[in-house]
């Protein structure tokens, strides 16, 4: 049972690149998420899966899409990157349910964009 | 709407110490609360939370934090603080009846010292 996994770890990027940041857990859990974390911002949402096959926006959500690819996986991606998108990006699920109420994080991806 | 402030960048306490550190929240209705740890380079962990119940929670490597409705406040506390302890803690919330995303604070920087 590896939890939340996430792809790759480090990534260097050049502005105007675009690349997709890969997400999967094997917990069966029913909602997905995608947050970036910059110094003194906390954790912010950018994209959230409820169930497979939907996605919505979260507080950040220009300048990336998502895609739920199945129960197990969710990907990010960056269509053309930009310095502002420079963070460490975290990606959790979640099973819902007043006893199971808990968020489950990946390690994160760093992602440095030049 | 939901939120929640965490009114201390980083928290100093000597190793063998009590330590306390604050959140405050508000939201519509009955909070669920949360908290969590981030050690470096990893991913959010969860700690405890607060649903229903016991004003005192207890939760993981001897933390416990306190519900005060009155006060809207969920302070994590440790009789005796480790070195192994510091880490970043993020304090989280959601309503009862709304959304089952949470809103997480800013973050506190906790540093023990020997």
């Amino acid at each position: 049972n590896a939890g939340v996994t996430q792809t790759p770890k480090f990534q260097v990027l050049k502005t105007g690149q675009s690349m997709t940041l890969q997400c999967a857990q094997d917990m069966n859990h029913n909602s997905m998420y995608w947050y970036r974390q910059d110094p003194g911002m906390g954790l912010r949402l950018i994209y959230y899966s409820a169930s497979e096959g939907t996605t919505d926006k979260g507080e950040v959500p220009n300048g990336y899409n998502v895609s739920r690819l199945n129960k197990r996986e969710f990907s990010l991606r960056l269509e053309s990157a930009a310095p502002s998108q420079t963070s460490v990006y975290f990606c959790a699920s979640h099973l819902q349910g007043v006893s199971t109420d808990t968020q489950y994080f990946g390690p994160g991806t760093r992602l440095t964009v030049l | 709407a939901q939120s929640v402030a965490q009114p201390e960048d980083q928290v100093n306490v000597a190793e063998g110490n009590p330590l306390t550190v604050k959140c405050t929240y508000s939201v519509s209705g009955n909070p669920y609360l949360f908290w969590y740890v981030q050690y470096p380079n990893r991913g959010l962990q969860f700690l405890l939370k607060y649903i229903t119940g016991d004003n005192l929670v207890k939760g993981s490597y001897g933390f416990e934090a306190e519900f005060n409705k009155s006060q809207t406040s969920f302070h994590l506390k440790k009789p005796s603080a480790l070195v192994s302890d510091s880490a970043l803690y993020f304090c989280a919330v959601r309503a009862s009846g709304g959304s089952y995303i949470p809103t997480f604070g800013r973050g506190t920087s906790l540093i023990v010292h020997p």
